[in-house]
C-alpha cells in the first residue's frame, strides 16, 4: 500500500496570509509513460462530505477559488491556501489513485488564528 | 450533475452484516466507478472498494474478506455489504464516483452506521 503523511496535524492562520500543507507519499505517484501525478486534495468541512479541490496534482477543479493551488511531484507534493478566507475552515485530505488500494493522508485541520 | 444518496440501517449488531444502498440520480450507472468509502467518527478516510458497472470489483485488502459491492443497473443503485462487524466498523459511509480508479466526486452525503448492541 501507498502510504500517505501529512504535515502538520493542524495549523492556524491569520485571515489574509498564506496556509500550507504537505504530503508525502511513500513511494512516487509519478507516472512515467504520462508524467502525470496521480494526486487529489479535497476540502472537508464540519458535518459535510469531502470537495475535491484539485486533482492530477495541480489542476483545479471547476469552480474552486484560484487561492488554491496544488504543487510538487514524486513523493513530496503540497496544498498551498494564498490569501485563507473564514470559509475555507476546514479538514484538507491528500490521496493517490497511482495504484490500489486508493489511500489518504491523515488529514490538515485548518483554523483562523 | 450525478447526486449520490447512502441509505440503510444506522444500527448493527456486533457480528452481523452491515447493508448500505446507495441510489443514483441526474445520471446512469452505466460506465464510471462506484465507491464506498469510510470515515471513523473524528478520523480519517478509508476507500473500502469500488464496482464498475460492468461488475467488476476491486476491494481493500484490509477488508476484502468481508466486502461485497453489488450494482443493480435497473435501480441505479449499488450497494456495500460488510460482514461480521465490530465496533471498529462505526462510521460515516459515503459512496463516491470515479471517473477510473482515480479521485473520488461527486460524494453522497454519508450516512452513520453504528455497531452496538
Amino acid at each position: 500500500d501507498i502510504v500517505m503523511t501529512q504535515s502538520p496535524d493542524s495549523l492556524a492562520v491569520s485571515l489574509g496570509e498564506r496556509a500550507t500543507i504537505n504530503c508525502k507519499s511513500s513511494q512516487s505517484v509519478l507516472y512515467s509513460s504520462n508524467n502525470r501525478n496521480y494526486l487529489a486534495w479535497y476540502q472537508q468541512k464540519v458535518g459535510q462530505p469531502p470537495k475535491l479541490l484539485i486533482n492530477w496534482a495541480s489542476t483545479r477543479e471547476s469552480g474552486v477559488p484560484d487561492r488554491f493551488s496544488g504543487s510538487g511531484s514524486g513523493t513530496d507534493f503540497t496544498l498551498t491556501i494564498s490569501s485563507l478566507q473564514a470559509e475555507d475552515v476546514a479538514v484538507y485530505y491528500c490521496q493517490q489513485y497511482y495504484s490500489t488500494p486508493l489511500t489518504f493522508g491523515g488529514g490538515t485541520k485548518v483554523e483562523i488564528k | 450533475q450525478v447526486q449520490l444518496q447512502e441509505s440503510g440501517p444506522g444500527l448493527v449488531k456486533p457480528s452481523e452484516t452491515l447493508s448500505l444502498t446507495c441510489t443514483v440520480s441526474g445520471g446512469s450507472i452505466s460506465n464510471y466507478y462506484w465507491n464506498w468509502i469510510r470515515q471513523p467518527p473524528g478520523k480519517g478516510l478509508e476507500w473500502i472498494g469500488y464496482i464498475y458497472y460492468s461488475g467488476s470489483t476491486n476491494y481493500n485488502p484490509s477488508l476484502k474478506s468481508r466486502v461485497t459491492i453489488s450494482v443493480d443497473m435497473s435501480k441505479n443503485q449499488f450497494s456495500l455489504n460488510l460482514s461480521s462487524v465490530t465496533a471498529a466498523d462505526t462510521a460515516v459511509y459515503y459512496c463516491a464516483v470515479g471517473v477510473t480508479s482515480s479521485w473520488f466526486d461527486p460524494w453522497g452525503q454519508g450516512t452513520l452506521v453504528t455497531v452496538s448492541s
